[in-house]
């Protein structure tokens, strides 16, 4: 049952350009949203949320947005760096749930 | 703040044996959840922890299980290991869990099974 999916297993883009990240889910209870940043042999990183009575978040260089009616959201990395190539997770929670959700995971590649 | 803190980083078991893992959240959070990674798949839940009761569990056998303790620390164990349970565990804490909190998660624990 996979209430969160990240359909692209990898993306590969230009250092400078914009890196666009993308997850679905099923569930319209979810209310919470996540991305996470994971390097190999470490702990996944948070990077920013995002309210489901928000359509947009913006932190630096990371810009989340959640569109509700079509349950996606997405993540924009501008402009992107070599040092971000990782491992990106989605992830949505449910009020009184008391669990977080992962998506499989986008692997990013940064080419100098 | 010190982060989310896991023991062992790494360990190599042997089928049938059984496995206990630590995990110290970060100052102040009171809810635990473990995770499991194996190659090529998401992160896994096992199980959420609050003031030592376990609030939700995820689709793992029985072999798995955890408990917190009165000062928020926590274990999962894993019985009778199977070659299957070769994975990286984490842990992650919150203030109060999933409730429109974010979770910190540790740098794991490291199981090989052979």
């Amino acid at each position: 049952d996979q209430q969160v999916k990240q359909n692209s297993p990898s993306l590969s883009v230009q250092e400078g350009r914009i890196s666009i990240l993308n997850c679905d889910y099923t569930n319209s209870m979810f209310d919470y949203f996540l991305w996470y940043k994971k390097y190999p042999a470490e702990g996944p990183t948070f990077l920013i949320s995002i309210s489901s009575i928000k359509d947009k978040n913006e932190d630096g260089r990371f810009t989340v947005f959640l569109n509700k009616s079509a349950k996606h959201l997405s993540l924009h990395i501008v402009p992107s760096q070599p040092g971000d190539s990782a491992v990106y997770f989605c992830a949505a929670s449910v009020a009184g749930g008391f669990k977080t959700i992962f998506g499989a995971g986008t692997r990013l590649f940064v080419k100098a | 703040k010190a982060g989310v803190t896991q023991t062992p980083r790494y360990l190599i078991k042997t089928r049938g044996q059984q496995v206990t893992l630590s995990c110290s959240p970060i100052s102040g959070h009171r809810s635990v959840s473990w995770y499991q990674q194996t190659p090529g798949q998401g992160l896994q839940f096992l199980f959420e922890y609050f003031s030592e009761t376990q609030r939700n569990k995820g689709n793992f056998p029985g072999r798995f299980s955890g408990r917190q303790f009165s000062n928020s620390r926590s274990e999962m164990n894993v019985s009778t290991l199977e070659l299957g349970d070769s994975a990286l565990y984490l842990c992650a804490s919150s203030l109060m869990g999933a409730k429109g909190n974010t979770i910190y998660f540790g740098e794991g624990s490291w199981l090989t099974v052979v």
